[in-house]
């Protein structure tokens, strides 16, 4: 049974590049959540997506979007790179269940460097 | 962003000792879960918790949701070498089940 997968798992870019990570959510899953994390610090929610459509969002600026495809897998969006775009990009999927929590499962993350 | 409040930053203990952490928030919450994430690795669940009051164990991990809704901790037991690591806590706010708000971790360090 895999688990989430996500990929580039390292990638460097300039500034002012756009950049597209992916992410396959866990078998069975339905719902996608990204996250990005600085250096020591704790993940910081962007967006969550659910049914192809993003569901919520955190406080992050409109140059990151995302998309999630029929089978459930997602994408973000990253344009005109900024240098503190540097981080590790996280994917979370869970399973919607009405009037239940679901816990999130992570990916190993993509590391992304901005030159 | 919101964060919670988890201490300690770091701990540095003997192998076999028990470790105790926590975390508080300023509001309620609905879910407490505790993640721990090993260099180059994604956060890996090891605990979740649904209901003020719920203590669960997984091995030598056991955690607490706390009766106010504000906190919850995570003790290790008997700690070995791949113990390290570090370990967040993370929840959601009541009516948000889909946001989940992270500490800023507790790195643990483990000298065998």
């Amino acid at each position: 049974d895999a688990g989430v997968t996500q990929s580039p798992t390292h990638l460097i870019k300039t500034r002012g590049q756009q950049v597209t990570l992916r992410c396959s959510p866990k078998s069975g899953h339905d719902t996608v959540s990204w996250y990005q994390q600085a250096l020591g610090q704790g993940p910081q929610f962007i967006f969550q997506y659910y049914e192809e459509e993003e569901r919520q969002r955190g406080n992050f600026p409109d140059r990151f979007s995302g998309h999630q495809f029929p089978n459930y897998s997602s994408e973000l969006n990253v344009n005109a790179l900024l240098l503190g775009d540097s981080a590790l990009y996280l994917c979370a999927s869970s399973l919607s269940v009405r009037g239940l929590h679901q816990p999130q499962h992570f990916g190993d993350g993509t590391r992304l460097s901005i030159l | 962003g919101q964060q919670l409040n988890q201490s300690p930053q770091s701990m540095f203990i003997q192998e076999g000792e028990d470790v105790s952490m926590n975390c508080t928030s300023s509001s309620i919450f609905n879910t407490w879960l505790w993640y721990k994430q090993d260099p180059g690795e994604g956060p890996v669940l090891l605990i979740a918790l649904y209901k003020a009051g719920e203590l669960t164990s997984n091995g030598r991990l056991t955690a607490q949701f706390g009766i106010t809704r504000k906190d919850s901790f995570l003790n290790i037991s008997a700690s070995i070498p791949s113990d390290v690591g570090i370990y967040f806590c993370a929840g959601h706010n009541a009516g948000n089940n889909r946001k989940l708000i992270w500490g800023l971790g507790t790195s643990l360090a483990v000298n065998p």
